[in-house]
């Protein structure tokens, strides 16, 4: 059964900083990688997708990779804003049964 | 563009009371279905999913069951809503494009809060 692990749990850094969130799952067999925002009481906001044969996807100050053969993916944000204070999530597709998600991280961007 | 509506957006309900849940989508023609549940210190975990009209999947054996009465309207439903049932559950579509583990995004509703007292 899939499972996806992300680290940190929780972060907290200063405006302006770059930074990264990491994901990894245990079954590589991935259809594709989708890295979602949820911000509090709110429903998902898909950030990138990211095909099983790519490997990253860029959109604006957000760039994803995808290393499928050891099961990982990161998520690296530039030039952090107050904005982008949200959950961030990371799913795997395995095909016919839909999503398998991580915890999620929960990032503060200090003003 | 496509849009999806969920309602109601918060819900509290008593135990042993039914519940109805419905999602739509706007904008696009036989989409994938899901529905999810995020419930406290849990990860989102899929509920049931469906590919067309009446044709429903369940992930996990549950208290809930789902229908897709038309091809771009899913609910989920409760007999008797159990304390456990509580949680955030969200709607979500996917076009079907390229078959059904096409690598289409997924799509999400903006939830409903269900809480049982």
């Amino acid at each position: 059964k899939q499972e996806v692990t992300q680290i940190p749990a929780a972060l907290s850094v200063p405006e302006g900083e770059n930074l990264v969130l990491n994901c990894s799952f245990t079954d590589s067999a991935i259809y594709n990688l989708q890295w979602f925002r949820q911000d509090p009481g709110k429903g998902l906001t898909s950030l990138l997708l990211i095909q099983s044969s790519q490997r990253e996807q860029t959109s604006g100050r957000l760039n994803a990779s995808l290393d499928k053969s050891s099961g990982r993916s990161t998520l690296y944000i530039a030039a952090s804003q107050p904005g982008d204070s949200a959950t961030y999530l990371c799913a795997v597709s395995g095909g016919a049964d839909g999503l398998t998600f991580g915890k999620g991280t929960h990032l503060i961007i200090q003003p | 563009s496509q849009t999806i509506h969920q309602w109601p957006a918060t819900l509290v309900q008593p135990v042993g009371s039914p519940l109805s849940l419905e999602c739509t989508v706007e904008g696009t023609s036989n989409p994938n279905l899901y529905w999810y549940r995020q419930a406290a210190g849990r990860g989102l975990q899929l509920l049931f999913y469906s590919v067309g009209i009446g044709q429903i999947s369940s992930e996990v054996p549950q208290n809930l069951s789902a229908s897709r009465p038309q091809d771009r309207q899913f609910i989920l439903s409760s007999k008797k809503l159990l304390l456990s049932d509580s949680g955030f559950y969200l709607c979500a579509w996917s076009s079907s494009t390229g078959g059904w583990w096409s690598n289409q995004p997924q799509h999400f509703g903006d939830g409903t809060r269900l809480s049982i007292l």
